[in-house]
C-alpha cells in the first residue's frame, strides 16, 4: 500500500533563512508527486508538482522540490523564507492507475522574524 | 483564476440528521472529489466521481455518505444519520483529466456533530 510521511510536524525558521520540508514515500509503482500549501481558514492550495521528466521542479512562491527515486523522497525547499510563508505543508501522492491523492501529516512551516 | 468553491463554511448539525455539503467544481473540470480532515489529522480521500459514476471511493465512503452532480455546476456529498465522528473538514476538489491534470481544493466546510 502506498503512504506518505513528513517527519517534521513542526519546522520554525528565522526570516530569510532557507528552509526544507522532508517527504518520504513508499509506492511498488509510479507514481505522481504534489506540495500543497494550507494557509490559517483556507484550502489547499497547489505549490509543485513531479509528473516525469526532470527532476528538479520549480514552484510557487520561489519554492522547489526535487524527486528522488532511489530514495523515494520530495523534499520541499526554499532558499530564502518570508513571514507570509508560515502555514502548513502537505505532501501528497498520486499512484498510476487511481484517482486518490495520499497526503502526509502535514508540517506546519513558522517563519520567526 | 478559476476556484472551486465550497459551502457553507461552516456547518453546525445536531447528531442523528442529514447534512449536505455543497460545491461548485471549476467549470471545464470533469473529475470530482471529496477528502475530509479531522481535526489534527491528515487529509483524507474519500470518493472521486466522474461521467455521473462513483470511479473510486476508500473504505470510509460507507452507506451513510452519496455524492450527486444534480445539475451542470453543483457537486454534492450528502451524509445520513450524522454522527460526533463524522466531524471534520470536508474538502472538495476537482481536475480537468485523471491523469497528469492536478486536483484543485476548495477552501473546505467545517461539519460540527452536536
Amino acid at each position: 500500500a502506498q503512504s506518505v510521511t513528513q517527519l517534521d510536524s513542526q519546522v520554525p525558521v528565522f526570516e530569510e533563512a532557507p528552509v526544507e520540508l522532508r517527504c518520504n514515500y513508499s509506492s511498488s509503482v509510479s507514481v505522481y508527486l504534489f506540495w500543497y500549501v494550507q494557509y490559517p481558514n483556507q484550502g489547499l492550495q497547489l505549490l509543485l508538482k513531479y509528473l516525469s521528466g526532470s527532476t528538479l521542479v520549480k514552484g510557487i512562491n520561489g519554492f522547489e522540490a526535487e524527486f528522488n527515486k532511489s530514495q523515494t523522497s520530495f523534499h520541499l525547499r526554499k532558499p530564502s523564507v518570508h513571514i507570509s510563508d508560515t502555514a502548513e505543508y502537505f505532501c501528497a501522492v498520486r499512484t498510476s492507475g487511481t484517482y486518490k491523492y495520499i497526503f502526509g501529516t502535514g508540517t506546519r512551516l513558522k517563519v520567526l522574524a | 483564476e478559476p476556484e472551486v468553491t465550497q459551502t457553507p463554511s461552516h456547518q453546525v448539525t445536531q447528531m442523528g440528521q442529514e447534512v449536505i455539503l455543497r460545491c461548485v467544481p471549476i467549470s471545464n473540470h470533469l473529475y470530482f472529489y471529496w477528502y475530509r480532515q479531522i481535526l489534527g489529522q491528515k487529509v483524507e480521500f474519500l470518493v472521486s466521481f466522474y461521467n455521473n459514476e462513483i470511479s473510486e471511493k476508500s473504505e470510509i465512503f460507507d452507506d451513510q455518505f452519496s455524492v450527486e452532480r444534480p445539475d451542470g455546476s453543483n457537486f454534492t456529498l450528502k451524509i445520513r444519520s450524522t454522527k460526533l465522528e463524522d466531524s471534520a473538514m470536508y474538502f472538495c476538489a476537482s481536475s480537468r483529466g485523471q491523469g497528469v491534470q492536478p486536483q484543485h481544493f476548495g477552501d473546505g466546510t467545517r461539519l460540527s456533530i452536536l
